[in-house]
């Protein structure tokens, strides 16, 4: 079946630091990769996503390289904001013959950036 | 982007009794909509796909005569908890496809239900 792993947190980083969070994934067929945030008492919003291999999505100072050969989908910002602090999930969506599936998303990585 | 929008945000229920969460798309049609459940500090697991007109698709392990699923229309699923108990407590989460060929998917605020 399909899963998603990442890190765990909480990662706390300090204001102006570079950030990494690892994701990585199985999956049957070519899957579409995203990262979700989930901001504190907010439902989830779309970060940005990839739909095929090499493929980089990026939005916000945000920026992720769907990686077939590693099988990852790492998100990385070069310097963060206090207001980056939010829980972070990556998601896949592996859709066999077409029609709509559901997101099968990783535990998700707190973030807290301290000023 | 497009807005789905999930109601009530909280709810505080009496064990046995049972909770209706409703959940709409505001500014385009789903035909397909999907409810997950997140516990504390865990990911969001899906619980079951509902499609308009039809019957809504379980994921193994979910008790479909428990969550009472209907998609009445293109913009709104209801998810029932029925007779609920206190490890129904959860944080429920219900988005919505633009289209059956669109890979994202677009969620609402959620609902934390606690049954007492």
């Amino acid at each position: 079946g399909n899963s998603v792993t990442q890190m765990e947190g909480p990662v706390t980083l300090s204001e102006e630091a570079f950030l990494t969070i690892n994701c990585t994934y199985t999956a049957t067929g070519y899957p579409s990769l995203f990262w979700y945030v989930q901001y504190p008492g907010e439902g989830l919003q779309l970060l940005l996503k990839a739909t095929k291999a090499d493929d980089k999505g990026s939005n916000k100072g945000f920026e992720a390289t769907y990686r077939k050969e590693t099988t990852s989908f790492h998100l990385e910002k070069g310097s963060v904001q206090v207001s980056d602090s939010a829980v972070y999930f990556c998601a896949l969506s592996a859709r066999l013959g077409g029609g709509a599936d559901g997101l099968t998303f990783g535990k998700g990585t707190h973030l807290i950036i301290q000023p | 982007g497009a807005v789905v929008s999930q109601h009530p945000s909280r709810v505080i229920c009496k064990s046995g009794t049972s909770v209706k969460i409703e959940c709409r798309s505001l500014d385009f049609q789903a035909t397909t909509m999907f409810w997950y459940r997140q516990f504390p500090k865990q990911s969001l697991m899906l619980m079951a796909t509902s499609n308009e007109g039809s019957k809504a698709t379980y994921e193994q392990g979910v008790e479909k005569d428990k969550f009472l699923i209907n998609h009445a229309s293109l913009t709104l699923s209801t998810l029932t908890v029925t007779s609920a108990h206190p490890e129904d407590s959860s944080f429920y989460i219900c988005s919505a496809r633009i289209s059956r060929q669109a890979n994202e998917a677009f969620f609402g605020q959620g609902t934390r239900l606690t049954v007492v």
